[in-house]
């Protein structure tokens, strides 16, 4: 069973270029949560959600960051216009349907980096 | 409402000493409590987590602490090893929601 998977890993974008970050669940999860950290900071919690539904975008910038998790597919979280202040990890995690559990399965992470 | 504190920021500990971390917390709706254990470049992975309705949960070296009544948790990592050097995190969230973030503590293990 494999893992939550990102990609890509690294990601390198020139100011006011768009950047797109997938996320695939882990086989079976239905729930999604992108966190983002930044340099020698905690994780912080940006969008939580489910097939073609956004759960809770409360920790999303409200200008340039969107994200959505389609019926089919991976989970896209897209920055439009990158500064530099977007640098950071961008983290995936999934968990199962409810209520299963609420552990959260962390991918390897999305390192964004703006010129 | 919703802040997890966590001490120390950073920790070093001799080889087969054990390593303390704790973590506070203000939001009494909490009910799960999971340490996740980060090492650099990779991302976050489970360690060991809790429900308030337990006080104590031990997996090998690792034990959870829990003190409901002073909104505190906290990990005991026994005989700590120098591979256990990572950055450690705390974290709490409400019925399966988002989590909320301690900022993290450094572990270094010395051999």
């Amino acid at each position: 069973n494999a893992g939550v998977m990102q990609n890509p890993r690294h990601l390198v974008r020139r100011r006011g270029q768009e950047a797109r970050l997938r996320c695939s669940p882990m086989k079976g999860h239905s729930h999604v949560y992108w966190y983002r950290q930044l340099p020698e900071e905690g994780l912080k919690f940006m969008v939580y959600l489910q097939k073609e539904n956004i759960i809770d975008e409360s920790g999303m910038p409200k200008e340039r960051f969107s994200a959505e998790f389609p019926k089919e597919g991976p989970s896209i979280l897209r920055i439009q216009q990158v500064v530099r202040g977007d640098s950071a990890a961008y983290f995936c995690a999934s968990s199962p349907w409810r209520p299963m559990g609420d552990t959260q399965y962390f991918g390897p992470g999305t390192r964004l980096t703006v010129l | 409402q919703q802040q997890v504190k966590q001490s120390p920021q950073s920790l070093i500990v001799q080889k087969g000493g054990i390593s303390i971390i704790n973590c506070a917390y203000e939001n009494t709706a909490f009910d799960y409590f999971p340490w996740y254990q980060q090492f650099p470049g990779k991302g976050p992975a489970l360690l060991i987590a809790i429900r308030p309705d337990v006080s104590e949960k031990k997996e090998g070296r690792f034990t959870i602490s829990f003190n409901k009544s002073a909104k505190q948790f906290s990990l005991h990592i026994m005989d700590s090893q120098p591979g256990d050097s990572a950055t450690y995190f705390c974290a709490a969230s409400r019925s399966g929601s988002r989590l909320t973030f301690g900022e993290g503590t450094q572990l270094t293990v010395n051999p």
